[in-house]
């Protein structure tokens, strides 16, 4: 059965690093999705992603953040110069069409920043 | 202003007997109502939905959800939990297009 994949599932940082969190969406899905969950938190909506361009964001994905589908396969997301609260669980998700349609979602990264 | 909220944090429930998590929305749209399980260190899976067809749907699992427009609540259950039904679940409400709100979450334990 397909699945949405993450990696790294641990990621360490250091405050001010830069990191990119990579994710594989199922093969035949258009939109795309990530979300984070800050320990004890609720899950929160980053950005949806679809044809090459952000579709809807939320305020928490200020400047520090960036997706980009670099390539057929992978989507990722950028935290350019991380923050203590950036600490979270981060999941991506995938669906093959919007509007309330099943999302499907990745295992999630972990995010520690020191 | 759209809401999910799940009225419990953590439920508690002996092997074999019935399972009835919360959930009640506040949404001036027509929602899509979900309900996600997710186990530790995995992700998110899709229990059930409902997308305005029959208001009693039945999902994976065992499990089935309740929409009550008059309530606005989505309810979760299930006639005889499992141990390995201990996770947490969250009742999760598409407002338009792909916009997604999250309860907090209920932890489900369930006793030996």
């Amino acid at each position: 059965e397909p699945e949405v994949t993450q990696t790294p599932s641990h990621q360490v940082t250091q405050m001010g690093q830069e990191v990119i969190l990579r994710c594989v969406p199922i093969s035949n899905h258009l939109y795309f999705y990530w979300y984070r969950q800050i320990l004890g938190q609720k899950v929160e909506f980053l950005v949806s992603f679809y044809n090459n361009e952000i579709s809807e964001k939320s305020e928490i994905f200020d400047d520090q953040f960036s997706v980009e589908r670099p390539d057929g396969s992978n989507f990722t997301l950028k935290i350019r110069s991380t923050k203590l609260e950036d600490s979270a669980m981060y999941f991506c998700a995938s669906s093959v069409l919007r509007g309330g349609i099943e999302q499907f979602f990745g295992p999630g990264t972990r995010l520690t920043v020191l | 202003a759209q809401s999910v909220t799940q009225l419990d944090s953590h439920v508690s429930v002996s092997e074999g007997t019935p399972v009835l998590l919360r959930c009640n929305y506040s949404s001036s749209y027509s929602p899509s109502l979900f309900w996600y399980v997710q186990h530790p260190n995995k992700g998110l899976q899709l229990l059930l939905k409902y997308t305005s067809a029959a208001t009693l749907v039945k999902g994976i699992n065992g499990f089935e959800a309740e929409f009550k427009k008059s309530e606005t609540s989505f309810h979760l259950t299930k006639p005889s939990a499992h141990m390995s039904d201990a996770a947490e679940y969250f009742c999760v409400v598409i407002i338009r297009d792909d916009k997604i709100i999250f309860g907090k979450g209920t932890r489900l334990h369930i006793l030996p």
